[in-house]
């Protein structure tokens, strides 16, 4: 398997311009998750999903930020608009069920800086 | 609330140095894990363990071992004979039974190993 597929790597906008960062799960993981990685907070759970439905969005910041998984092998995070104070690494992250339960496989993240 | 703390924010050691990563954690549930990430400069974030709360065997992976502790909430990770490679972030990270936001990330040591 190819692991976390994460796109872009690198994205470098404008303040109010709309954001889609995309992620690929590992196939056969059942949970995804979006974090987000700043200086300041660390790593931050933004969202998860089991098999495709939201189940935890008390970590997405504010209306601004959105996530989408319209199946099981492809997930969004959407902001709009953008603001320099989200410029951060976005990583995406999928799990199993069963015994490797809890094993966070992360993709190599995205990069965002808002201008 | 579950927290993780790592004390150490920079470890520098030199190659062949052993250095020890510190953990401390703190959670009200009988059944958890713990785990050890590693985020090397290009930023991805690697799976090193897991250990659950019933099991309190240290565990040696070649390099690598770790020392988990309950009495004193502690989950130790060493580097033996360290190795410029070994120059990373590491994260320290504590999860209940359930997925989602009780999935909490120390702040990270990040170790410098020079040459």
């Amino acid at each position: 398997d190819a692991g976390v597929i994460q796109s872009p790597r690198h994205e470098v906008t404008e303040m109010g311009q709309e954001v889609t960062l995309r992620c690929k799960p590992i196939s056969g993981h059942d949970y995804l998750f979006w974090y987000r990685q700043t200086m300041m907070r660390g790593l931050e759970l933004l969202i998860y999903f089991n098999n495709n439905v939201p189940i935890d969005d008390s970590g997405m910041p504010e209306d601004r930020f959105s996530a989408k998984m319209p199946n099981a092998s492809f997930s969004t995070l959407k902001i709009q608009p953008s603001e320099p104070r989200d410029s951060a690494v976005y990583f995406c992250a999928s799990s199993p069920v069963g015994a490797g339960a809890n094993v966070l496989t992360f993709g190599a993240g995205s990069r965002l800086t808002v201008l | 609330a579950q927290k993780v703390t790592q004390a150490q924010t920079e470890i520098s050691v030199v190659e062949k140095e052993d250095v020890t990563l510190d953990c401390v954690y703190e959670t009200r549930d009988t059944t958890y894990y713990l785990f050890w990430y590693k985020q090397p400069p290009s930023g991805e974030l690697v799976f090193l363990i897991r250990r659950n709360s019933f099991d309190e065997q240290n565990e040696i992976s070649g390099r690598y071992s770790w020392n988990f502790q309950k009495s004193t909430s502690s989950f130790n990770f060493t580097i033996t004979a360290s190795q410029v490679v070994d120059s990373a972030v590491y994260f320290c990270a504590l999860s209940d039974e359930n997925y989602g936001q009780n999935f909490v990330f120390g702040p990270g040591t990040r170790l410098s190993v020079l040459p």
